[in-house]
This record gives C-alpha cells, sequence and structure tokens, in this order.
C-alpha cells in the first residue's frame, strides 16, 4: 500500500505571496489532517478534512485554508505569508479520524523569506 | 498553555537497557492516547495507542502505561536498540473530538 505523499518537499517563498501544498492520503483512507511543527511550537493541528468537508479547525489565521477532493487528495493553501509561516507541514491520514491512528506523510518544508 | 508535556528534551540509553520517555497532561477529559515516532527528515509513525478504559497497552518491544488519576503516561521501550534513536511525540483526544493534542516530544538517543 502506497504512504502519504506529499508536494513539493521543499518550497521557498517571499513575504506576501500565497502558497499550495498537495497531499496524497492512503487509498481508502477518509480523513486527511494538516499540521505545522515548528522548533518552539512543535506538532499543532490546522485542519482536518473527512469526506470533503472540513470537520474540525485548529487555531489558526483564516490565511491557512484548505480543501479536499472527491478522491480525498487534499490541498492547504497559506495567503500573504509571513516570516513567522516558515515551518514543516505534515499532512497525515487516516481511515477512523485525526484522533487515532494516523499516517503521516514526509513533509513540506516552507522557507519564507 | 501546553495541555500535553513532554517535560524531557532528551534522553540517552545504553542499548539493551530500558528506555522511558514521560508525558503528562491536565485536560481530564482527555480518553485516548497515542505514541509516535519520528527520524529527520520523514513524517511521524504509529507506535501505539491506549484507551483510558485500559491502564496498559503492550505491542512488542513496547508498553505503553496510562495512569489516570496522574495524568500521567509512559512508553516503555525493553530492550532498547539503536534504531530506535528518534524523536517521540505522545497526543491525546478528548472523546468526541478529532483533535489532538500533541506533545513537544522527547529524542531518545540509543547508543550502542
Amino acid at each position: 500500500k502506497a504512504g502519504v505523499t506529499q508536494t513539493p518537499r521543499y518550497l521557498i517563498k517571499t513575504r506576501g505571496q500565497q502558497v499550495t501544498l498537495s497531499c496524497s492520503p492512503i487509498s481508502g483512507h477518509r480523513s486527511v489532517s494538516w499540521y505545522q511543527q515548528t522548533p518552539g511550537q512543535g506538532l499543532q493541528f490546522l485542519f482536518e478534512y473527512f469526506s470533503e468537508t472540513q470537520r474540525n479547525k485548529g487555531n489558526f489565521p483564516g490565511r491557512f485554508s484548505g480543501r479536499q477532493f472527491s478522491n480525498s487528495r487534499s490541498e492547504m493553501n497559506v495567503s500573504t505569508l509571513e516570516l513567522g509561516d516558515s515551518a514543516l507541514y505534515l499532512c497525515a491520514s487516516s481511515f477512523a479520524g485525526a484522533a487515532y491512528e494516523q499516517y503521516f506523510g514526509p513533509g513540506t518544508r516552507l522557507t519564507v523569506t | 498553555d501546553q495541555q500535553v508535556k513532554q517535560n524531557s528534551p532528551s534522553l540517552s540509553v545504553q542499548e539493551g537497557r530500558i528506555s522511558i520517555l514521560n508525558c503528562d497532561y491536565t485536560n481530564s477529559m482527555f480518553d485516548y492516547f497515542l505514541w509516535y515516532k519520528k527520524y529527520p527528515a520523514e513524517g511521524p509513525t504509529f507506535l501505539i495507542s491506549i484507551s483510558s478504559i485500559k491502564d496498559k497497552n503492550e505491542d512488542g518491544r513496547f508498553t505503553v502505561f496510562l495512569n489516570k488519576s496522574a495524568k500521567h503516561l509512559s512508553l516503555h521501550i525493553v530492550p532498547s536498540q539503536p534504531g530506535d534513536s528518534a524523536v517521540y511525540f505522545c497526543a491525546a483526544s478528548e472523546q468526541g473530538s478529532y483533535i489532538p493534542t500533541f506533545g513537544r516530544g522527547t529524542s531518545l538517543i540509543v547508543h550502542p
């Protein structure tokens, strides 16, 4: 079974730009969650999509948004990038939901200059 | 305010010995707990979980213990192997919520 894939793996953007990250979950998983990992804050939950609907959202500003397609693939968008958005963005898929066993992708390393 | 705390940023253990990683939580509504392991340049990998109706769950060399009264869980790795060297995260969630809260991780180094 193929694992969770994320593209691109690395990205460099400048302040004010926007970025779209992509995630393909494990086949059969309808839940896709996104996390931001930074050295100071650890792994922080951004949002979860389940069957194309956002089921939960973490405490992040509205500049962070996402969507899920009918094939369960998900995209995350960050608009008006700030320096503090530099982080590793992880996607995880699950059969039952974000609170249960999840399978993580390798992440996208975003650097904002 | 951190609801899930891993107070030891790092732990060093000799190969063959026991590794004990600790996690404390403050939210008494948490009822499901998980441990993940993360190698550099990879995403976290699920290790083991435990529901609040149990106080112990075992999977091979990995055992998780839950002490609800102390709001404390621990992961025991016996025997420790150099390949276990990684960052370990504990996570917790409330019943009915699909939002996991992660600790900041403990870096385990197992020396040959």
